[in-house]
């Protein structure tokens, strides 16, 4: 049974490119959460989806940031014009509904030169 | 609003010593208090959890009890060991209605086990 999959593990960017972070949640689940972790810092919540929809985006920036989760494939969570602020540890979680516990995948490492 | 604290690290502690990290948290409604671990490089595991005051969650040798009176959820262990070296987040999910199934997390406590 496998867990909730990230890739790629780590991805290099330079200022002013584009990011795309995957995250496939367990099997039987479709409730996606995607969790930013700055060094030496807690995980702090961005954004909450189900297939199709955006339940809660209160955590995301309100420019270059964007989330979606299809209705066939992964999410994806997209970084326009990243800056040096952007890198960052991104890890996406999931749950069979929602309150109930979530799953971590092992992360996404951004680093934006 | 909600919000985890958790005490400062890093610790360190010698090999089978009694390990407490302290956690204390502000929420309204009734929460789901979690403690997971993050080895390094990888994503966060669940260690244990507890959903209603006074339960106990238990995980390896940890555990945890939900204390609404003093609105903690300290981590304990009786005899930690070096493969325990990892940072440990408290979090918490507010099931009052209306709200969606986010984790508010503590700051992260950094573990560090010496032979």
């Amino acid at each position: 049974n496998a867990g909730v999959m990230q890739n790629p593990r780590h991805l290099v960017r330079r200022r002013g490119q584009e990011a795309r972070l995957r995250c496939s949640p367990m099997k039987g689940h479709s409730h996606v959460y995607w969790y930013r972790q700055l060094p030496e810092e807690g995980l702090k919540f961005m954004v909450y989806l189900q297939k199709e929809n955006i339940i809660d985006e209160s955590g995301m920036p309100k420019e270059r940031f964007s989330a979606e989760f299809p209705k066939e494939g992964p999410s994806i969570l997209r970084i326009q014009q990243v800056v040096r602020g952007d890198s960052a540890a991104y890890f996406c979680a999931s749950s069979a509904q929602d309150q109930e516990t979530q799953y971590f995948g092992p992360g996404t490492r951004l680093l934006v030169l | 609003g909600n919000s985890v604290t958790q005490m400062e690290g890093p610790v360190t502690l010698s090999e089978e010593a009694f390990l407490t990290i302290n956690c204390t948290y502000t929420a309204t409604g009734y929460p789901s208090l979690f403690w997971y671990v993050q080895y390094p490089g990888e994503g966060l595991q669940l260690l244990l959890k507890a959903t209603k005051a006074d339960d106990k969650g238990s995980n390896k040798g940890f555990e945890a009890t939900y204390r609404k009176e003093t609105t903690s959820f300290h981590l304990e262990k009786g005899s930690v060991q070096v493969s325990d070296s990892a940072v440990y987040f408290c979090a918490l999910m507010n099931r009052w209605s209306g709200n969606t199934g986010k984790l508010i997390f503590g700051q992260g406590t950094t573990l560090q086990v010496k032979p």
